[in-house]
C-alpha cells in the first residue's frame, strides 16, 4: 500500500515570509512527484512537478526532492494572501501511472 | 474552452436512487480518472481508464461503475445511493502511460449530496 503523508496544518505564515510544505512517501520505487494547489471549493491545479533529486525552481515556488530520505517539499517565497489554499502532494511510479495523493496541507497567509 | 468538464456541478438526491455524472475532456488525453474527495479533503482514486483498460480501486463498492463511450468521455454511474456517498467527485485526465511528467487535469467537480 503506497502512502503519502502530509501534515494537515493549518500552516499559518505572515505575508512576505517563506512557507515550507513537506511530504513523505513510502514507496521507494516512486519516480515522479507533483504539487497541486486547491482553493476552497475549486479543483486541484498543478503547481509543479519534480523527478530528479535536488531543487527545481519556478518563480516563487521551489520543489525539493530527496529520494534517499523519501521526502519532497515545496517552498513558497514571498508568500501572499492569494497563496492561501490546500497544497496536495502526489506521487506516482513504481509500476503504476496512477498517482497517490496525500491529504493536503492547509496554508494560511495572513496580511 | 474548458479542458475537462463535468455535469452536473451539484447533485442532490435521495437514498436509494441511481444517478450519473458525466465527464468530457478535449485535451486529447489517453487516460481518464474518477476521484472522490471526502469532507476531510482526502482525494482518493476510484477508477482509471486507459485505452480500454479499466483499473479499479478495490475499495470502491460495485454500486459505482464507470462507462466510457469513447476516449474523450468517462461517465460515472452510481446505483442505490447511500448517505456515505456524499462527497465531491472529480473527473481528471492525463496523457497517461506512466510518463514521469504525467500531469492530472481536473474537472470542476460535482458535489453530491445524498439525503
Amino acid at each position: 500500500q503506497k502512502e503519502v503523508e502530509q501534515n494537515s496544518g493549518p500552516l499559518s505564515v505572515p505575508e512576505g515570509a517563506i512557507a515550507s510544505l513537506n511530504c513523505t512517501y513510502s514507496d521507494r520505487g516512486s519516480q515522479s512527484f507533483f504539487w497541486y494547489r486547491q482553493y476552497s471549493g475549486k479543483s486541484p491545479e498543478l503547481i509543479m512537478f519534480i523527478y530528479s533529486n535536488g531543487d527545481k525552481e519556478d518563480g516563487r515556488f521551489t520543489a525539493q526532492l530527496n529520494k534517499a530520505s523519501q521526502y519532497v517539499s515545496l517552498l513558497i517565497r514571498d508568500s501572499q494572501p492569494s497563496d492561501s489554499a490546500t497544497y496536495l502532494c502526489a506521487v506516482n511510479g513504481g509500476g503504476s501511472y496512477i498517482p497517490t495523493f496525500g491529504r493536503g496541507t492547509s496554508l494560511i497567509v495572513h496580511p | 474552452d474548458t479542458a475537462v468538464s463535468q455535469t452536473p456541478k451539484y447533485l442532490v438526491t435521495q437514498m436509494g436512487n441511481d444517478k450519473s455524472i458525466k465527464c468530457e475532456q478535449n485535451l486529447g488525453h489517453d487516460t481518464m480518472y474518477w476521484y472522490k474527495q471526502d469532507s476531510k479533503k482526502f482525494l482518493k482514486i476510484m477508477f482509471s481508464y486507459n485505452n480500454k483498460e479499466l483499473i479499479i480501486n478495490e475499495t470502491v463498492p460495485n454500486r459505482f461503475s464507470p462507462k466510457s463511450p469513447d476516449k474523450a468521455h468517462l461517465n460515472l454511474h452510481i446505483n442505490s445511493l447511500e448517505l456515505g456517498d456524499s462527497a465531491v467527485y472529480f473527473c481528471a485526465s492525463s496523457q497517461g502511460g506512466g510518463s514521469g511528467t504525467d500531469t492530472q487535469y481536473f474537472g470542476p467537480g460535482t458535489r453530491l449530496t445524498v439525503l
